[in-house]
């Protein structure tokens, strides 16, 4: 069974600090996508990045980077110097193979205070 | 380019009633997808479809609900009778099969409120 965990249920940081948020899966696929979407709290939802399971680069994007490693089954999510812009929910979220259904993480609400 | 396109944004309903959400997919993508979100069960996937057939519809809650997509740019969700546990925020999302551009784009949501 395919299951994507995020501990931190809500995490309160302020303005320009670094923050790290974790996500821990299971699947028994030996071939699958990972992904981090964010929902502001407009309501939609906004895709982030997806990683192949074949690819353990880490990757980074201006503040945003990915830790993604296959040895702890995780892919966590670290933004640095966090803005006040950065408050929202954010999904972790993982399919199979071919795609399709994703499985989302419970979320972790992220407030940024000034 | 135009993102994904969902109507209504907003449906307030009374219990019993019969209501149809509708979802425009990103032109040219082959893959679409309908979920719930509510506080209790989080994100869950109802039924996706591919080249417009359906594909995984094991999240379907019953027989109550139904989704159809008659062509590539067009699908429906339609719950009939509706029930105060069916309020919830639908999105629908659409994808590109293949080895890239697998991710999913959703719209802006229906917020559904069964009364």
């Amino acid at each position: 069974a395919q299951k994507v965990t995020q501990a931190q249920t809500e995490i309160s940081v302020v303005e320009k600090e670094d923050v790290t948020l974790d996500c821990v899966y299971e699947t028994r696929d030996t071939t699958y996508y990972l992904f981090w979407y964010k929902q502001p709290p407009s309501g939609e939802l906004v895709f982030l990045i997806r990683r192949n399971s074949f690819d353990e680069q880490n990757e980074i994007s201006g503040r945003y980077s990915w830790n993604f490693q296959k040895s702890t089954s995780s892919f966590n999510f670290t933004i640095t110097a966090s803005q006040v812009v950065d408050s929202a929910v954010y999904f972790c979220a993982l399919s199979g193979p071919s795609g399709g259904k994703l499985i989302f993480g419970q979320g972790t609400e992220l407030s940024v205070k000034p | 380019d135009a993102g994904v396109i969902q109507s209504p944004r907003h449906e307030v309903t009374e219990m019993g009633q019969e209501v149809t959400l509708r979802c425009k997919p990103i032109s040219g993508h082959n893959s679409l997808f309908w979920y719930r979100q509510t506080m209790m069960r989080g994100l869950e996937l109802l039924i996706y479809f591919n080249n417009n057939v359906p594909i995984d519809d094991s999240g379907m809650p019953e027989d109550r609900f139904s989704a159809k997509m008659p062509n590539a740019s067009f699908s429906t969700l339609k719950i009939q009778p509706s029930e105060p546990r069916d309020s919830a925020v639908y999105f629908c999302a659409s994808s590109l099969s293949g080895k890239s551009g697998i991710e999913q784009y959703f719209g802006p949501g229906t917020r559904l409120t069964v009364t």
